[in-house]
């Protein structure tokens, strides 16, 4: 099965900062990465498929890259709105997976 | 609008059943294969389950393998988790989405508790 770990799994930017947040998985995947973006109390919401294409509506802030075991999202010129926690998932192979999680707190 | 309700969650014994439904709405339910992912209180994201558009191929968690069932009405664009031999672990909220490889969009979810 493939493992997911993302790194940091906490992490504190101030309004109008460049964050990044990594996700390795352990073997390679491609493409096959998904990033979602969680909110207290609310549902999961995808950003970005297929490591780098970014949903529509999505803000172009968000933005994805890397492949086989590596990743990035980045988020530029950070909002208060952006507190929340992302989620890398890969779909190379079942078991599908999520990494643990990265909390963003916006100072 | 895509929208995915789910119901039928609640309270279980350890040991107990229960079914989980979802209900699809704003697009064609069976050309699509659908997921359950599930988030115990607190924590990240469990993958749960997968189902083809068709239903013939399915997909789980090692953690639920023999205890979960996915299936799904195509005739009532109704998703289905059959849950038995729940263990206090599988407390959690259980979410259905569409399932493209990624997962888009969520339902609200339905809370499953597994306590004596």
């Amino acid at each position: 099965d493939i493992q997911m770990t993302q790194s940091p799994s906490t992490l504190s930017a101030s309004v109008g900062d460049r964050v990044s947040i990594t996700c390795r998985a352990s073997q390679s995947i491609s493409i096959s990465l998904a990033w979602y973006q969680q909110k207290p109390g609310k549902v999961p919401k995808l950003l970005i498929y297929k490591a780098s294409s970014l949903k529509s509506g999505v803000p172009s802030r968000f933005s994805g890259s890397g492949s086989a075991t590596e990743f990035t999202l980045t988020i530029t010129s950070l909002q208060p709105d952006d507190s929340a926690t992302y989620y890398c998932q890969q779909f190379k192979s079942y078991p599908y997976a999520f990494g643990q999680g990265t909390t963003l707190e916006i100072k | 609008e895509v929208q995915l309700v789910e119901s039928g969650g609640g309270l279980v014994q350890p040991g107990g059943s229960l079914r989980l439904s979802c209900t699809a709405s704003g697009y064609t339910f069976s050309s699509f294969s659908m997921t359950w992912v599930r988030q115990a209180p607190g924590k990240g994201l469990e993958w749960v389950s997968a189902i083809s558009g068709i239903g013939t191929t399915t997909y789980y968690a090692d953690s639920v393998k023999g205890r979960f069932t996915i299936s799904r009405d195509n005739s009532k664009n109704i998703l289905y988790l059959q849950m038995k031999s729940l263990r206090a672990e599988d407390t959690a909220i259980y979410h259905c989405a569409r399932d493209l490889d990624w997962f888009d969009p969520w339902g609200q979810g339905t809370l499953v508790t597994v306590s004596p």
